[in-house]
């Protein structure tokens, strides 16, 4: 069973628009990710948690809110959804922070598309 | 600044073997981690490396030089399913990682 899942997988969204995507994961994991990923290039951070009601910023968190109501799941929030941020959106999840057990495991990916 | 460099795209043929190169420079080092990424699908971990010299895993081989800021993925016997983008990532001294934008491996028969 997939231990990362989100969702949706897809979504057409106008600008302007509020946008939710949920993560859910089982691998009783203390970190999690948003990762965002653009056509041709690497991911890059958006924002992380290693606890439960703490989000953190990553590298590029502006028109982005994060919320983590539980160990289980994360959530990545565009309030006022733009053009730009179209992309696919994955999260992970890692038992820790750095060294050998900083191995992280990615949900499917959700294709986010901005009109 | 700080950066992770990785040629775009690579080609080899069946039953050979295939280099993926990546270099950085960074604010320190914590570890590399490489990732094989299929179209369409997520990443998925291969290779974690912290010390110097290869590590053989089988089918995949990883070697670092932090000395020189490289290290390679090496792929062996290759098959057509290996086809996929590799993905090299770095933990800087504050631990922060640092991906590359990955190399599409494109393998003919």
């Amino acid at each position: 069973e997939a231990a990362v899942t989100q969702s949706p997988r897809s979504k057409v969204a106008v600008t302007g628009g509020k946008v939710t995507l949920s993560c859910h994961q089982t691998n009783n994991h203390d970190y999690m990710y948003w990762y965002r990923q653009d056509t041709g290039h690497g991911l890059r951070l958006i924002h992380y948690s290693y606890v439960a009601d703490s989000t953190e910023k990553g590298d590029i968190p502006d028109g982005y809110k994060a919320s983590r109501p539980s160990q289980e799941n994360f959530s990545l929030i565009l309030e006022l959804a733009s053009l730009s941020q179209t992309a696919v959106y994955f999260c992970a999840s890692s038992d820790a922070w750095g060294g050998n057990q900083d191995t992280q495991y990615f949900g499917p990916g959700t294709r986010l598309l901005v009109l | 600044g700080q950066g992770v460099e990785q040629p775009a795209k690579l080609m080899s043929v069946e039953g050979t073997f295939a280099r993926v190169n990546c270099t950085y420079s960074t604010s320190g080092f914590n570890g590399l981690s490489w990732y094989q990424q299929r179209e369409g699908q997520a990443p998925v971990f291969l290779s974690y490396v912290v010390l110097d010299g290869l590590k053989d895993s089988g089918h995949f081989s990883t070697f670092l030089s932090r000395s020189n800021g490289y290290s390679y993925l090496l792929l062996t016997e290759l098959q057509i399913k290996d086809s996929a983008s590799y993905l090299c990532a770095v933990r800087d001294s504050n631990y922060q990682l640092i991906w590359g934008s990955g190399t599409k491996l494109i393998i003919k028969p």
